[in-house]
């Protein structure tokens, strides 16, 4: 099945400075790569996905980069603010399977 | 619209005995996911519903864990009996079909004593 890497497990930011998430995963037919938010006590909620056919999307402050070459894809968060705090998960779909996720990092926004 | 719904929030039960989590997706949600999340991990595929038939069970622990969608609506995860290392919070998604994007309940944090 697929596997996912995820890096850094925790980051430490201050704050307006960027922030950079990157994952790993196995499987080259995987073709749907999104990107979780957590907060305490609530459930993932999607900040931003792209597809294997997109090397690059941006949402305002959150960009997300694919290279399906080496098969990895990065989260990126410009001018990082307090409510930024939370656990980023990334995620894979390949085929008919749900989404494999990443262990999850930690963002802590210092202020 | 509405999210999804879950039920209960919390949950504390002994080992040995059995559970029960409801779920409400989104209104026209073809798939139905449940997903465990152990503290401290991402969430974990358990099953994968389209509409009312079973797409992927393979990671469920079916000695244990069961899990429905009759009507292709609401969905019911069971343990029966429950482990202490099923302790963990119990997380339902709903999407359009597969290959969207996924919304996610609020999960049902279950502590088994």
């Amino acid at each position: 099945g697929e596997n996912v890497e995820q890096h850094p497990s925790t980051l430490s930011v201050q704050e307006g400075d960027s922030a950079v998430i990157k994952c790993t995963y196995s499987d080259s037919a995987s073709n749907y790569f999104p990107w979780y938010k957590q907060e305490l006590g609530k459930g993932p909620q999607l900040i931003i996905d792209i597809r294997s056919n997109v090397g690059e999307k941006k949402d305002q402050r959150i960009a997300v980069t694919l290279n399906k070459t080496a098969k990895h894809f990065s989260l990126h968060i410009t001018e990082t603010q307090p409510e930024d705090s939370a656990v980023y998960f990334c995620a894979v779909l390949g085929g008919a399977d749900g989404l494999t996720f990443g262990k999850g990092t930690h963002l802590i926004i210092q202020p | 619209e509405a999210g999804v719904a879950q039920s209960p929030r919390y949950k504390i039960i002994e080992k040995r005995q059995s559970v029960a989590f409801w779920c409400n997706p989104i209104s026209g949600h073809a798939t139905l996911y449940w997903y465990q999340q152990i503290l401290g991990q991402g969430p974990k595929l358990l099953i994968q519903f389209q509409n009312n038939g079973v797409v992927d069970d393979s990671q469920l622990p079916k000695d244990r864990f069961s899990a429905e969608r009759l009507k292709g609506v609401d969905s019911t995860l069971k343990i029966q009996p429950a482990k202490l290392e099923d302790s963990a919070v119990y997380l339902c998604a709903s999407s359009r079909g597969m290959g969207y994007g996924y919304t996610f309940g609020s999960g049902t944090r279950l502590t088994v004593v």
